[in-house]
């Protein structure tokens, strides 16, 4: 079973969508949990941390679910600047040596 | 500027060379990571550290090999052992702590093998 799981999409949608991607991940033991973003043949960049209450940037926010291991990110009137592939990535903690653990992704279009 | 440098951005190697691939930080953070990504693919870990002159095995270690002799700096040596080269490789830091940190990338070098 992989450490995160994603579904890879594609999603395409109209300027102004609401989007959502969800996450999953097996590792009950983990410690912090993030977004990123990443563009076609760019490195992947920090998109926002996911904190257990909760947060919002902007149109963006992010929920975790420790309960359920799994974890969300809305993305409310969908720019085409939005158009990217998003990565949900889980660190596994100090004691198993700061490991980081990526979702294979979720491409996202926005059409105009 | 801080941040995280990767060179060169573009490489081309004939097959059974050996080749380094350069990543040096100024974040100050402690633990540097090494990843390949193929396209249409997900982050597959290399090798990491988490401390100078110490490092452990990533997932997809056979064929490369790494130092960590100063802080600031993890060069990765893609050897002529390792099967499929032609990659894109990113190379990130991050701080270390009981809560965990949030990881930073640098631009990535594309290995081309022919």
């Amino acid at each position: 079973r992989k450490e995160v799981e994603q579904d890879p999409g594609p999603f395409n949608v109209p300027e102004g969508a609401t989007v959502a991607f969800n996450c999953t991940y097996s590792n009950s033991a983990s410690q912090s949990f993030f977004w990123y973003r990443q563009d076609c043949r760019k490195e992947p960049k920090l998109l926002m941390s996911v904190y257990s209450s909760g947060n919002e940037d902007g149109r963006f926010t992010a929920q975790l679910n420790r309960a359920s291991q799994y974890i969300s990110l809305l993305i409310r009137d969908s720019k085409l600047s939005d158009s990217a592939t998003y990565l949900c990535v889980v660190n596994a903690g100090f004691d198993t040596g700061n490991q980081f653990y990526f979702g294979t992704g979720t491409s996202l279009t926005v059409i105009p | 500027d801080g941040g995280i440098t990767q060179s060169p951005k573009y490489l081309f190697r004939k097959e059974g060379q050996n080749v380094t691939l350069s990543c040096e930080q100024n974040l100050n953070h402690d633990a540097m990571y090494w990843y390949r990504q193929d396209p249409g693919q997900g982050l597959r870990l290399i090798y990491y550290s988490q401390i100078v002159n110490d490092f452990q095995k990533g997932d997809i270690a056979e064929g490369y090999s790494v130092s960590r002799e100063k802080k600031e700096s993890f060069p990765l040596t893609v050897t002529s052992a390792q099967k499929n080269p032609t990659a894109f490789y990113l190379c990130a830091s991050s701080r270390i702590g009981q809560g965990g940190y949030e990881q930073y990338f640098g631009p990535g070098t594309r290995l081309t093998v022919t």
